[in-house]
């Protein structure tokens, strides 16, 4: 069964820090893998993606995220936060999205922002 | 831009009470979901539908049941609604064979009393 693990429920970084947010994966095959962003009282905003090709991929806002095949790995990253950056994240894992498969969610992590 | 919507941001009800949340996408995606999400637990599916009148359970379909007699809309169903049901509902659309990736809605806070 295919499964997500977010390691930190609460990260704090201070404005201006760098950031990386962590997630390992479990899937069978190939994965196709997610990182969603969540603001306070609001839906799911997908920040990056990562099908195949070039594992380091790019999203919005300033995010990036490195797929490591042999650490089941997809980290978020991110050289410099903002205040705005504060959320919850989460990331997912899930196949081709041509059948049954849906997306299995990690439990997520809240980001704390400091001045 | 995929837009999906859900008809209410806020809702209270009564315990035993028939819920009705209704989502509605623009997109012509075939596949559509519900979603609840739980602080600690992530989100969780409760039910999918392929298609037009297709439907499937996903992990947590107890107390629920779904409706989608129109490719745009889906609607979750609470039959009879417990406090356990207290939760942030979230509803999402995908192209079939695309990619897997879900556009979602802005959630409905509902809350049992």
């Amino acid at each position: 069964a295919q499964s997500v693990t977010q390691p930190d429920i609460h990260i704090t970084v201070s404005e201006g820090a760098s950031l990386e947010l962590r997630c390992n994966y479990s899937y069978g095959a190939t994965p196709y893998l997610f990182w969603y962003v969540q603001s306070p009282g609001q839906g799911l905003q997908l920040l990056l993606k990562y099908f195949s090709g070039d594992t380091l991929v790019q999203g919005i806002k300033g995010f990036e995220a490195e797929f490591k095949r042999s650490q089941s790995s997809f980290n978020l990253r991110k050289p410099s936060v903002h205040w705005s950056d504060a959320a919850e994240y989460f990331c997912a894992v899930g196949g081709a999205g041509g059948g049954a498969d849906g997306l299995t969610f990690g439990k997520g992590t809240h980001l704390i922002i400091q001045p | 831009d995929v837009k999906v919507t859900q008809s209410s941001r806020y809702l209270v009800k009564r315990t035993g009470e028939k819920v009705f949340l209704e989502c509605v996408q623009d997109m012509d995606h075939e596949n559509m979901f519900w979603y609840r999400q739980d602080p600690g637990l992530g989100l969780r599916l409760i039910y999918f539908s392929y298609d037009v009148k297709m439907k499937e359970k996903g992990d947590i379909p107890e107390g629920y049941s779904v409706s989608r007699e129109k490719k745009e809309r889906f609607s979750l169903i609470l039959e009879s609604a417990s406090t356990n049901q207290t939760s942030m509902y979230l509803c999402a659309s995908r192209r079939r064979q695309v990619n897997n990736e879900q556009f979602f809605g802005p959630g409905t806070r509902l809350t049992v009393l």
